[in-house]
């Protein structure tokens, strides 16, 4: 069984200031890729990054990067220099096994943040 | 461009009937995948489909029902048998090479029980 863990509902940030996202995980497949994603009020699923398990340096697109703790199961976002735009739903999401789906490679995704950036 | 077209929009379906959403792509991936959000919370998989005529349940499939035809289209019914349809609905497809991984996802179909 695979599980993804948000714990924050809802964050606020000040424009311009970087913003950290939470994210663990649990799983017990040996390989497994790590994504983030996201969801403004339209309701589109904007993919934002990617790390899989086995990468040796945490992944970075542009203002986002992943901060990747193999041991504590973590793959928290980072938001550099939030801007008005960036507010919205980010989800974190994990590929690999579902309890019941077999090897889909399906995503399984975390409850979500809802990010909130103030002028 | 390619990409996933999913259609209608907004859907409204009366208590009882049986609805159809269509999941559409020209990217050429083979596999493809149907969520369900509720309001606040994550994505939940229905249906998934890896190749063509071959479609697998996924983790809360009582409801729906899917088919595979074609590679290009997944379209989902949602049936009467359904209980808590309301919900917005979203395909995604998958691509898997040696040089290219990712999901690419339609921009979804909210249905509502009225």
């Amino acid at each position: 069984a695979q599980k993804i863990t948000q714990t924050q509902p809802g964050m606020f940030v000040q424009e311009k200031e970087a913003v950290t996202l939470d994210c663990t995980y649990d799983t017990s497949d040996p390989s497994y890729g790590l994504f983030w994603y996201k969801q403004p009020s339209s309701g589109e699923m904007i993919f934002l990054i990617y790390q899989g398990s086995y990468d040796q340096q945490n992944a970075t697109e542009g203002r986002y990067s992943l901060n990747f703790q193999k041991a504590r199961k973590s793959a928290n976002l980072v938001i550099s220099a939030s801007q008005l735009g960036d507010s919205a739903m980010y989800f974190c999401a994990m590929r690999g096994w579902s309890q019941t789906s077999g090897s889909a490679r399906q995503l399984t995704f975390g409850s979500g943040t809802q990010l909130t950036v103030l002028p | 461009d390619g990409g996933i077209t999913q259609s209608p929009k907004y859907l409204f379906r009366k208590e009882g009937q049986n609805v159809t959403l269509s999941c559409e792509q020209n990217l050429n991936h083979d596999a493809m995948y149907w969520y369900r959000q509720d309001p606040g919370q994550g994505l939940r998989l229905i249906y998934y489909s890896q190749i063509v005529n071959d479609f697998q349940k996924g983790d809360i499939a009582e409801g729906y029902s899917v088919s595979r035809e074609k590679k290009e289209s997944f379209p989902l019914t949602v049936t009467s048998a359904q209980k808590n349809p309301t919900a917005f609905y979203l395909c995604a497809s998958r691509v898997e090479t040696a040089t290219n991984y990712g999901y690419t996802f339609g921009s979804g179909t909210r249905l509502t029980v009225v």
